[in-house]
């Protein structure tokens, strides 16, 4: 079985402060990624990672930035957190197909105060 | 612009009466489509994936299907551990490397 963990299940967080969530997956996934997802907009794609150390931007990427130096790793950070991070963050594996599925972690629920 | 439109937004149902949930898509080239099951505070759990319109997959009380606009997610008999939000995906070419687009969900709800 596919498992993808995330280091927190809930985190607050100041304003202004580093915040680091951090993905691991056990499948030998080349592909990792980080959405938010909010009520009302759904999920969201914020970055994605097709190999150790490289990136590209989703659609939500300001804000954010991500770290990929071992395979199973991908972590994402909010340099300077705002009340509008204030979500529920979700890092998802799949393999190098491009149809390939992608397994999702179990979340990260974010509070910015 | 890719659009993926998930209807109807919520759902109730009594246990036993059978339902579909609706996905419609509107995408340059589907690659596949995708449906997850998500429980309140847990993570996506994948369900299924299909390629091409025609195709058909089940798994216990559960059957999607796809056509050229649309994927449904038909529900034989459900019981209340059926509920859950129901959210479909598309990955298409036009999504950069192997992103996908999904639609904002289902909220299933079926009672005793």
């Amino acid at each position: 079985d596919v498992k993808v963990t995330q280091s927190s299940r809930y985190l607050v967080k100041r304003t202004g402060e580093k915040v680091f969530l951090e993905c691991v997956q056990d499948m030998d996934h080349e592909n990792m990624f980080w959405y938010r997802q909010d009520p009302g907009l759904g999920l969201r794609l914020i970055y994605f990672s097709y190999d150790v150390k490289m990136k590209e931007k989703g659609d939500i990427p300001e804000g954010y930035s991500v770290s990929r130096e071992k395979k199973e790793r991908f972590s994402l950070i909010l340099e300077s957190a705002s009340t509008n991070q204030t979500s529920m963050y979700l890092c998802a594996s799949s393999g190098a197909g491009v149809r390939d599925t992608q397994y999702f972690g179990p979340g990260t629920r974010l509070t910015v105060l | 612009e890719d659009q993926v439109t998930q209807s109807p937004e919520a759902l109730r149902l009594q246990e036993g009466e059978s339902s579909s949930l609706n996905c419609s898509y509107t995408v340059s080239g589907l690659r596949g489509l995708f449906w997850y099951r998500q429980d309140p505070g847990k993570g996506p759990e994948f369900l299924f994936t299909l390629y091409s319109a025609g195709e058909e997959k089940e798994k216990e009380r559960l059957k999607a299907t796809l056509t050229k606009k649309e994927s449904f997610l038909h529900i034989t008999a459900p019981k209340p551990e059926d509920s859950a939000t129901y959210l479909c995906a598309v990955q298409a070419d036009s999504n950069s490397g192997y992103a996908l687009n999904f639609g904002k969900g289902t909220s299933l709800l079926v009672t005793p």
